[in-house]
């Protein structure tokens, strides 16, 4: 059974610039949850999306959003990059939002 | 409010067993997981409990929820130079407010030598 990839693994973006970041869940989960892991902040929650709706928000402003598509996939996109959003973004996917969330390697965006 | 703490490093010798400790302030806590992170990798769910039960065994790995105190342990017996890695407590509440949310502790780095 395949894991949870994330595409791309690395991005190098310009402030400024928008990036837009890609998760496919494990086969049959619907929820994807995505979270920002840096050395100073550690790994914080951004959101969570369950059939095609978000339904939990983390504290990031609104230059974060994402979306999940019909067949659960989900992206989440940054606009206006800052130097502050360089960090490691994690997806994790789980079959309705509890218990076991399994992650995926990760999309290590740096902006300059 | 939501909180996990963790101690930031733990370094043992191959062969001895291992324990990390984690406390998290959040009482209606329904699920407690345990992550290992290796360098430029993702997060691997190594195990979780549930918050009415006290202690988990898995292999190498046993789990001890101590309600009260609000204290969670991660022992790994016979540690081996691929146990080193970032280990991370973390704590959910799940309910139709709050779902696919964790909260992460700080992370434990894993030494182990040789």
């Amino acid at each position: 059974k395949a894991g949870v990839t994330q595409t791309p693994r690395y991005l190098i973006k310009t402030r400024g610039q928008q990036v837009t970041l890609s998760c496919s869940p494990i086969s049959g989960h619907r929820s994807v949850s995505w979270y920002q892991q840096t050395p100073g902040q550690g790994l914080q929650f951004l959101f969570e999306y369950f059939s095609e709706t978000q339904r939990n928000k983390g504290n990031f402003p609104g230059r974060f959003s994402g979306r999940q598509f019909s067949n659960s996939r989900s992206e989440m996109n940054v606009s206006t990059l800052e130097l502050g959003d360089s960090a490691l973004y994690l997806c994790a996917s789980s079959l309705v939002g509890d218990t076991e969330a399994f992650f995926g390697q990760g999309t290590r965006l740096t902006v300059v | 409010g939501e909180d996990v703490e963790q101690s930031l490093f733990l370094s043992v010798r191959e062969g001895d067993s291992s324990v990390i400790n984690c406390t998290y302030t959040d009482s209606s806590s329904t699920y407690l997981y345990w992550y290992k992170q290796e360098p430029g990798a993702g997060l691997q769910l190594l195990t979780y409990i549930f918050s009415n039960m006290d202690m988990k065994q898995d292999q190498r790995l046993t789990v001890l929820l101590n309600k009260k105190d609000k204290h969670l342990s991660l022992r790994i017996a016979d540690t081996q130079t691929g146990d080193s890695a970032i280990y991370f407590c973390a704590e959910a509440s799940w309910g139709s407010s709050n779902t696919g949310k964790l909260i992460f502790g700080q992370g434990t780095t894993l030494q182990v030598k040789p």
